[in-house]
């Protein structure tokens, strides 16, 4: 139990496109999900927590006008990077919060932006 | 005060030993401590979870000692494999308004050689 899924898992774009990217949970229903991004060997840097139904909560430093969250039902939440340029190719993750308190982990999105 | 504070950087571990990370932290209003296992280009697992009201707890060959007063716990990995050369990560959240986020310490690469 508890999957969390994410597509694509791997996207390369041109510098200027938009780009979407989708957290499913699989067998739960979350009405809260996160998103993080993690640049390699380094720890996880939460960007925004996504609540169903309402606008999503940015951490200080995100720019909500380019990273564009939209949990529009309680399997699914979208972060789109708008406008991505080279400096946005990271790893994106999602969570899903399950239960009150665990959150479980998409397998992650590698994006690059050309 | 937001932070948690994880050692060592990177371990290495005879297989069949014990691998031991420690995690500390300041702010008192925490009380949810979970590890997360991360393979590269994967997302983070979920391995065990503890609450402070809890001194240790033990899955498998993994075990968190939770010491309250000193703020500080801990991962032990009994038996060490190879299969478990992962980067390790511990967190801490509190109820702070229903948010539930996760506050992650650096991780730990660990290697257990065969």
């Amino acid at each position: 139990g508890a999957v969390v899924s994410q597509h694509p898992s791997w996207v390369i774009c041109k510098s200027g496109t938009s780009v979407k990217i989708e957290c499913r949970s699989l067998d739960f229903q979350a009405t809260t999900m996160f998103w993080y991004r993690q640049f390699p060997k380094q720890s996880l840097m939460l960007m925004a927590t996504s609540n169903e139904g309402s606008k999503a909560t940015y951490e200080q430093g995100v720019e909500k006008d380019k990273f564009l969250i939209n949990h529009a039902s309680l399997t699914l939440s979208t972060l789109t990077v708008t406008s991505a340029h080279p400096e946005d190719s990271s790893f994106y993750i999602c969570s899903a919060l399950r239960g009150g308190r665990t959150q479980y982990f998409g397998p992650g999105t590698r994006l690059l932006v050309l | 005060q937001q932070q948690v504070k994880q050692s060592p950087q990177s371990l290495i571990v005879q297989k069949g030993g014990i691998s031991i990370i420690n995690c500390a932290y300041e702010n008192t209003a925490f009380d949810y401590f979970p590890w997360y296992q991360q393979f590269p280009g994967k997302g983070p697992a979920l391995l065990i979870a503890i609450r402070p009201d809890v001194s240790e707890k033990k899955e498998g060959r993994f075990t968190i000692s939770f010491n309250k007063s000193a703020k500080q716990f801990s991962l032990h990995i009994m038996d060490s494999q190879p299969g478990d050369s992962a980067t390790y990560f511990c967190a801490a959240s509190m109820a702070q308004g229903g948010s539930e986020k996760l506050v992650f310490g650096k991780g730990t690469k660990l290697t257990v050689n065969p």
